[in-house]
């Protein structure tokens, strides 16, 4: 079974600019969480979608949004960026069936944004 | 409000050394804890994860970690490590019923020959 897959895995862009980024959840899985990791926050979650409707929010600002298609693939868009938006963006995808605390997350292996 | 304390952004251990990475939980209900672990450029890989069926939780690659309520700790341990262990790990939480899993800073383990 493929694992969870995001492109694209490096992206350079400059302030001001927006950015999409893209996530494929293991085959069957129903929910997809984004994070941000960066050396001096750590990881920190943005958002969940589960059957294309958000779930749940992180304290981000809403320059960072979301969605989830049909097929469970999910988008993530960061727009206006910032210099400190400069990070690595994981997805992680789960079955969904119960609340996110109970099920196993499969992260992807991220995709790293350069704002310059 | 959840929490997560890891102490030790980095620890240094032999190769064949007990490997002990601590991490300290605040949750106002009974929490899921877990840990994963993250290699260089890649993303996180659950080692275990502990959902109250019992205290002392096995994972994969020889790992272990004990859910100790008394204490709000969740401590990962293995016996003997190995060169191949080297690597980032986190410890996280998230509460019965909810969606967000919170993150510890993580501790980079590394092993010496």
């Amino acid at each position: 079974k493929a694992g969870v897959t995001q492109t694209p895995r490096y992206l350079i862009k400059t302030r001001g600019q927006q950015v999409t980024l893209s996530c494929s959840p293991i085959s069957g899985h129903r929910s997809v969480s984004w994070y941000q990791q960066t050396p001096g926050q750590g990881l920190q979650f943005l958002f969940e979608y589960f059957s294309e409707t958000q779930r749940n929010k992180g304290n981000f600002p809403g320059r960072f949004s979301g969605r989830q298609f049909s097929n469970s693939r999910s988008e993530m868009n960061v727009s206006t960026l910032e210099l400190g938006d400069s990070a690595l963006y994981l997805c992680a995808s789960s079955l969904g069936r119960t609340a996110q605390g109970t099920d196993t997350q499969y992260f992807g292996p991220g995709t790293r944004l350069t704002v310059l | 409000a959840q929490s997560v304390t890891q102490l030790g952004s980095h620890v240094s251990v032999s190769e064949g050394a007990l490997v002990l990475l601590r991490c300290n939980y605040s949750s106002s209900v009974p929490p899921y804890l877990f840990w994963y672990v993250q290699y260089p450029n890649q993303g996180l890989q659950l080692l275990l994860k502990y959902t109250s069926a019992a205290t002392l939780v096995k994972g994969i690659n020889g790992f272990e970690a004990e859910f100790k309520k008394s204490e709000t700790s969740f401590h990962l341990t293995k016996p003997s490590a190995h060169m191949s262990d080297a690597a980032e790990y986190f410890c996280a939480v998230s509460e019965t019923g909810g969606f967000k899993t919170i993150f510890g800073a993580g501790t980079r383990l590394f092993v010496k020959a």
